[in-house]
């Protein structure tokens, strides 16, 4: 099955840019997404890509997908103090029927520092 | 707020009772999800409606997982005898269209004593 993998921790600097990354098995994913989660709330989407793109760009972030790699990153532009959160990569392949479920990564703890 | 609902938001139980949770997806929403995440992961699949079908409940953990969407609108998930291996974060999640970008509930949090 699918398997997703991120990296656990990320600090960064208010202000500066932070590149969260996420490396995917399957290559018949088709649409790979990223979701913000804080602490007591929620998952929420944040943007997606779908599998024909190499880029998308959504006001302070930019999807950046390399397929040949199964490689998937997000960047966040001018990181602020309220960006800090778990960020989770997750992708639906066609492997997965018609429910097209998610497979998640374990998510990717932002600290952003002042 | 039209978001996805979900009720109780914590719930606590003693081994071996039976617990439900409910879900109120996005009105407009055919397909209805349920995950769950337990610390330090993300969150893993367990069971998918289209409308009122359960179309893949292959994932539920054991047989005493059952899921419902009786109306296709709300949905139910009933955990029958709880171990404490149970306790997680149970999340439900709704969606329509082609991209198939699904919105989550804040989570229905189990603790079995």
């Amino acid at each position: 099955g699918e398997d997703v993998e991120q990296s656990l921790f990320l600090s960064v600097r208010e202000g500066d840019s932070s590149v969260i990354n996420c490396t995917y098995t399957d290559s018949s994913s088709t649409y790979l997404y990223w979701y913000k989660q804080e602490p007591g709330a929620g998952l929420q989407l944040l943007t997606y890509i779908f599998s024909n793109m190499d880029m998308k760009q959504d006001q302070r972030l930019t999807v950046l997908l390399n397929k040949k790699d199964k490689h998937l990153s997000l960047r966040i532009a001018d990181t602020q103090t309220g960006d800090s959160a778990i960020y989770f990569c997750a992708v639906s392949a066609v492997s997965s029927g018609s429910a097209r479920q998610l497979t998640f990564g374990s998510g990717t703890q932002l600290t952003v520092l002042p | 707020d039209t978001g996805v609902s979900q009720n109780p938001r914590h719930k606590i139980t003693k081994r071996g009772q039976n617990v439900t949770f409910r879900c109120d997806p996005i009105s407009e929403h055919n397909r209805l999800y349920w995950y769950r995440q337990t610390l330090g992961q993300g969150p893993e699949f367990l069971t998918y409606f289209q409308n009122e079908a359960q179309l893949e409940k292959s994932r539920l953990l054991s047989d005493r997982f059952s899921a419902e969407r009786p109306k296709g609108s709300f949905s139910t998930l009933e955990i029958q005898r709880t171990e404490q291996g149970d306790s997680a974060m149970y999340l439900c999640a709704s969606s329509a269209g082609f991209v198939n970008e699904q919105f989550f509930g804040p989570g229905t949090r189990l603790t079995v004593l």
